[in-house]
């Protein structure tokens, strides 16, 4: 089946700083991807839509500022938290969408 | 609006045990899409199933069953002879033909398996 990568798996940083997440569709072509967060012991919730060549789309409530999303090419969507604080880490989930919809494996961020 | 609730928030159950998980969905839409993700504690998302809302046949896969209710807007999973392995939280989801892709989750439900 398809194949959907996230990089890094884990990472921690410290607060104030940026982090940005990477998430390939390996043997196919997306234009369009997603981004899900998921806190511990929660369900995962949709942050954003991101789509190939365009501005991302964003759920409501979720600061666009704060998660910057850039979809430059047909296999790559990457996620920035900017200035991220303690309450941003959680587990940040993509996934591409071909006829079916593929999830990386996830990223978790710890923010100290 | 589109809502996925999944009452039950962990289940337990002895290996060789049947286990069924609820799910009870609301959406306006006619035409909706129903999935179920099974989450390991590596926490990647493994897809068991898509069900078209225009199909209410039930389905049997290996020890997984699923019955789709259209007329109690129900989704319900079911493990027959519960494994070890089959200890993780699995998620209900729906998605609307006009938000393709973007999943509406349930909260999950917790199963545990014991030996």
């Amino acid at each position: 089946g398809a194949v959907v990568s996230q990089h890094p798996s884990w990472v921690i940083c410290k607060s104030g700083t940026s982090v940005k997440i990477e998430c390939r569709s390996l043997d196919f072509q997306a234009t369009t991807m997603f981004w899900y967060r998921q806190f511990p012991k929660q369900s995962l919730m949709l942050m954003a839509t991101s789509n190939e060549g365009s501005k991302a789309t964003y759920e409501q409530g979720v600061e666009k500022d704060k998660f910057l999303i850039n979809h430059a090419s047909l296999t790559l969507s990457t996620l920035t938290v900017t200035s991220a604080h303690p309450e941003d880490s959680s587990f940040y989930i993509c996934s591409a969408l071909r006829t079916e919809q593929y999830f990386g494996p996830g990223t978790r961020l710890t923010v100290t | 609006a589109q809502k996925v609730t999944q009452a039950q928030t962990e289940i337990s159950v002895v290996e060789k045990e049947d286990v069924t998980l609820d799910c009870v969905y609301e959406t306006r839409d006619t035409t909706y899409y129903l999935f179920w993700y099974k989450q390991p504690p590596s926490g990647e998302l493994v897809f068991l199933i898509r069900r078209n809302s225009f199909d209410e046949q039930n389905e049997i896969s290996g020890r997984y069953s699923w019955n789709f209710q259209k007329s109690t807007s129900s989704f319900n999973f079911t493990i027959t002879a519960s494994q070890v392995v089959d200890s993780a939280v699995y998620f209900c989801a729906l998605s609307g033909t006009d938000s393709w892709g973007k999943l509406q989750f349930g909260a999950g439900t917790q199963v545990v398996v014991t030996p």
